[in-house]
């Protein structure tokens, strides 16, 4: 199975910060990966396909890159509403997997 | 308005067996590869399976942890995905999503495939296992 670890599992930051959550895939997914964020009590919701491609509707403060088997989701100017866990999946091969998330507080 | 409603869920014992219902409107079910993906209490998402559509023979997939004791199925005709849950354990408690899985086409030289990945979820139905 394909592991992936994001890191940090935590991150304070506050409202106007720029901040980079980092998901790495434990063999090659080809860019095979998305993002979701997820707030308490809700689904979760995509904002990420393709590693970097950004999904309608979603504000163009995200944005998602990728380096062999290292991908980063970065949020250029955090505003309230996008305090929330994320979490990378990888869509490569099954089993499907997800990180382990990111949760994103204010500080 | 593209919508997953999932019901079904309760608390079960240990053993026992559930079977929860997502109904889908808004999109052409019939069309798409479906997922369920579950969340324990205070834990991250784990992938429970997926089916794919009947393009593609409704073949399914399953995670290691649920193989063997659950089964995926649909119903087209009802626009409704099913998990039939069996010999349910503890460490089954979780909210329970499905997943709608949209196709992403990649050719490269002339070979092509599709990649699956959800983009649109219910809001999950809970399921407790306990005695």
């Amino acid at each position: 199975d394909i592991q992936m670890t994001q890191s940090p599992s935590t991150l304070s930051a506050s409202v106007g910060d720029r901040v980079t959550i980092t998901c790495r895939a434990s063999q090659i997914i080809s860019n095979w990966l998305a993002w979701y964020q997820q707030k308490p009590g809700k689904a979760p919701k995509l904002l990420i396909y393709r590693a970097s491609s950004l999904e309608g509707g979603v504000s163009s403060r995200f944005s998602g890159s990728a380096s062999g088997t290292e991908f980063t989701l970065t949020i250029s100017s955090l505003q309230p509403d996008d305090f929330a866990t994320y979490y990378c999946q990888q869509y490569d091969s099954y089993p499907i997997t997800f990180g382990q998330g990111t949760r994103l507080e204010i500080k | 308005e593209v919508q997953l409603v999932e019901s079904g869920g309760g608390l079960v014992q240990p053993g026992g067996s559930l079977r929860l219902s997502c109904a889908a409107s808004g999109f052409t079910f019939s069309d798409h590869f479906m997922d369920w993906v579950r969340q324990a209490p205070g834990k991250g998402l784990e992938w429970v399976g997926r089916t794919r559509n009947k393009a593609n023979s409704y073949t399914i997939e399953y995670a290691a942890s649920v193989k063997g004791r659950f089964t995926i199925s649909r119903d087209d005709s009802k626009n409704s995905l099913y998990l039939q849950m069996n010999s349910l354990k503890t460490e089954d408690t979780a909210v329970y999503y499905c997943g709608r899985d949209r196709p992403y086409y990649y050719d490269i030289s002339g070979h092509y495939a599709y990649y699956y990945f959800i983009d649109v979820w219910g809001k999950g139905t809970t399921v407790t296992v306990s005695s």
